[in-house]
């Protein structure tokens, strides 16, 4: 089955400084990779998401890049803010019949310091 | 906008009980999932429903029972409830990948503590 590993774990950065997390994925298959954001106490919401026949994808401040041959995705925020703190999820499924199944990375905690 | 509701939000159990974790949703959405969220471990899948009156196995399934009798409704199962099991729940919910592709929607999260 797919294996979606996210790094860093953690990430502290200043107001105003971009931060990158970083996801790889094992199951070539998988072509539909969302990113989802989860403030403290709620459910993950999806901030953005990418299919493989793009390879690059904007939305104001957030960015997401994936590279199929290499098996990656990258998240992308610029001129970070405050509200920007919470944990972040990757994910990657196969667009195929029988049910969304995402497989998650593991998280990343990023905290946008004043 | 109701979206994804989960009742009960906080519950505390002990071994060998039982209870049920009720989800519903107000999109008219086919799928529904439910995953559980554990620290340093990300969502897992547990089971997962493409329609009324289907249900199908996720990743962790063991130990859960589901059902779908509305298709508004996703109710997940403890027969018997373990430590391991100790976990926040979240319920989800998208629509057929041939209408809109692959958003899926959460809901807030139920913690669950097995003692």
């Amino acid at each position: 089955g797919e294996n979606v590993e996210q790094h860093p774990s953690t990430l502290s950065v200043q107001e105003g400084d971009s931060a990158v997390i970083k996801c790889t994925y094992s199951d070539s298959a998988s072509n539909y990779f969302p990113w989802y954001k989860q403030e403290l106490g709620k459910g993950p919401q999806l901030i953005i998401d990418i299919r493989s026949n793009v390879g690059e994808k904007k939305d104001q401040r957030i960015a997401v890049t994936l590279n199929k041959t290499a098996k990656h995705f990258s998240l992308h925020i610029t001129e970070t803010q405050p509200e920007d703190s919470a944990v972040y999820f990757c994910a990657a499924s196969p667009i195929t019949g029988g049910g969304n199944k995402l497989t998650f990375g593991t998280g990343t905690q990023l905290k946008v310091e004043l | 906008n109701a979206g994804v509701t989960q009742t009960p939000k906080f519950r505390v159990l002990k071994t060998g009980q039982s209870m049920t974790l009720l989800c519903a949703q107000d999109m008219n959405h086919e799928y529904m999932y439910w995953y559980r969220q554990d620290p340093g471990m990300g969502l897992r899948l547990i089971h997962y429903s493409v329609g009324e009156g289907t249900t199908a196995k996720g990743e962790v399934p063991d130990g859960y029972n589901v059902s779908r009798l509305k298709k508004q409704n996703f109710l997940l199962g403890l027969e018997s409830a373990a430590p391991s099991q100790t976990s926040v729940y979240f319920c989800a919910s998208s629509w057929t990948r041939q209408l809109s592709g692959n958003t899926i929607y959460f809901g807030e999260g139920s913690w669950l503590t097995v003692v």
